[in-house]
């Protein structure tokens, strides 16, 4: 959607860090979240950060936030194989009765 | 605990036709939100249902609409079918407003010939 942008591919080798980029438009947005679609799946959360947040950190996952700039990136560390999937940012906030805005994803292509 | 769960996997139509998708959310869950994902648009927002209301909806016509039953599943109607509405329609459902996370069915994957 137009709320959230984020670039199409990413090819990245076995053992690399993936960095996935996301930019929004609403200042307001409160929750900005990581979701990832494998082939032929449905969309399961990976993590989500609350606007008063600059970073978090879950094991291979780390999500910054840059709220001046409103940027958000998602960084896999030591990518594997199985990370090869649709990655797609989204938005939410009081305003818009905190609905989902989905990025267009970002298709991640792990090689060997 | 099931998950959220969509019926049918594909369908196949022809213009002109209508469609119905169907889904059952989360055990507990109330609310229910569609959304479409066409090849290279990524997903965008149809409707949202909480409580058997619709409580929002995304910017496509009329012909597209729903409901939600009191049991909280859900169906998705699309009549008029015009060949762009081929796409994987996806619904997720959530406790009430969607503040962390929603669950995600495997979606319903519609041709329109």
């Amino acid at each position: 959607g137009e709320d959230v942008e984020q670039s199409l591919f990413l090819s990245v080798r076995e053992g690399d860090s993936s960095v996935i980029n996301c930019t929004y438009t609403d200042s307001s947005s409160t929750y900005l979240y990581w979701y990832k679609q494998e082939p032929g799946a449905g969309l399961q959360l990976l993590t989500y950060i609350f606007s008063n947040m600059d970073m978090k950190q879950d094991q291979r996952l780390t999500v910054l936030l840059n709220k001046k700039d409103k940027h958000l990136s998602l960084r896999i560390a030591d990518t594997q194989t199985g990370d090869s999937a649709i990655y797609f940012c989204a938005e939410s906030r009081e305003s818009n009765d905190y609905k989902l805005s989905f990025g267009a994803g970002t298709t991640v292509t792990v090689r060997a | 605990e099931a998950g959220v769960t969509q019926s049918p996997t594909h369908l196949i139509k022809t213009r002109g036709q209508q469609a119905t998708l169907r889904c059952s959310p989360i055990s507990g869950h109330t609310s229910v939100y569609w959304y479409q994902q066409a090849l290279g648009l990524g997903l965008q927002f149809l409707l949202w249902y909480d409580e058997g209301e619709e409580r929002n909806r995304g910017n496509f016509p009329p012909r597209f609409s729903g409901r939600q039953f009191p049991n909280y599943s859900s169906e998705l109607n699309v009549n008029a079918l015009e060949l762009e509405d081929s796409a994987l329609y996806l619904c997720a459902s959530s406790l009430g407003l969607a503040i962390g996370e929603l669950f995600f069915g495997e979606g319903s994957r519609l041709t329109v010939l």
